[in-house]
């Protein structure tokens, strides 16, 4: 069963626009990741967030944590034509594996 | 190699046909995830190693899925009696600590077709 729920599902904007998506999830957590992955690819990690953690930023990719309402989000800045691709949020708890949420497509247009 | 690597990248099968999926992790690694993604969905947890033992696998749907890591390190995902629910693709990942402490690193996985 998946965890995490991402909003929204899709989300295009223009190039140069920030980029904003959600995820919430269910159980208390130690970290929240989020990956990206392209069409027919694997999965690639962009950031980690501990649960002590409120914010961490890693280049254009801005991440908050709320651990009170069990969600976070993650903030791209500048979005380019390349950033087209799924996102995923995944809360790693104490049992070592990490469950992830369902997605969001985002689409980035020239 | 550098990377997590999987074998094959495709596989079609037949209804009933058995099936093996290979996982190289990474060198070093010593945990070691299953994850199964259908069209549209995110990964769903299958099996997670810790070296050689399988540490959880209360993700694996049904007694026809198995995993082995016999030596730590390539680990075999084994289908039995396939069916076209099986039809997915087949994500591995491995990581230096698991998911709790840090990052997965994932493979670019085995697309598996069952007609």
């Amino acid at each position: 069963s998946q965890q995490g729920e991402e909003d929204p599902q899709a989300l295009s904007i223009q190039e140069g626009e920030n980029a904003t998506m959600n995820c919430s999830y269910k159980t208390s957590i130690n970290n929240l990741q989020w990956y990206r992955q392209n069409s027919g690819r694997g999965l690639v990690h962009l950031i980690l967030i501990r649960s002590n953690e409120r914010e961490k930023h890693s280049g254009r990719l801005r991440v908050t944590l709320d651990t009170s309402k069990k969600s976070s989000s993650l903030l791209i800045t500048a979005s380019r034509a390349a950033d087209t691709a799924s996102y995923f949020c995944a809360s790693g708890g104490s049992n070592y594996k990490l469950t992830f949420g369902k997605g969001t497509l985002l689409t980035v247009n020239p | 190699g550098a990377g997590v690597s999987q074998t094959p990248s495709n596989k079609v099968t037949e209804k009933g046909k058995y099936v093996e999926l290979r996982c190289d992790p990474i060198s070093g690694h010593t945990a070691l995830y299953w994850y199964r993604q259908s069209l549209g969905q995110g990964p769903e947890f299958l099996i997670y190693f810790q070296g050689t033992g399988a540490a959880d696998d209360s993700g694996l749907p049904n007694d026809r899925f198995f995993a082995v890591r016999p030596e730590g390190s390539v680990s075999t995902l084994k289908i039995q009696r396939t069916e076209r629910g099986d039809s997915a693709v087949y994500l591995c990942a491995s990581s230096l600590t698991s998911g709790r402490d840090g990052e997965l690193f994932f493979g670019e996985g085995s697309r598996l077709t069952v007609l």
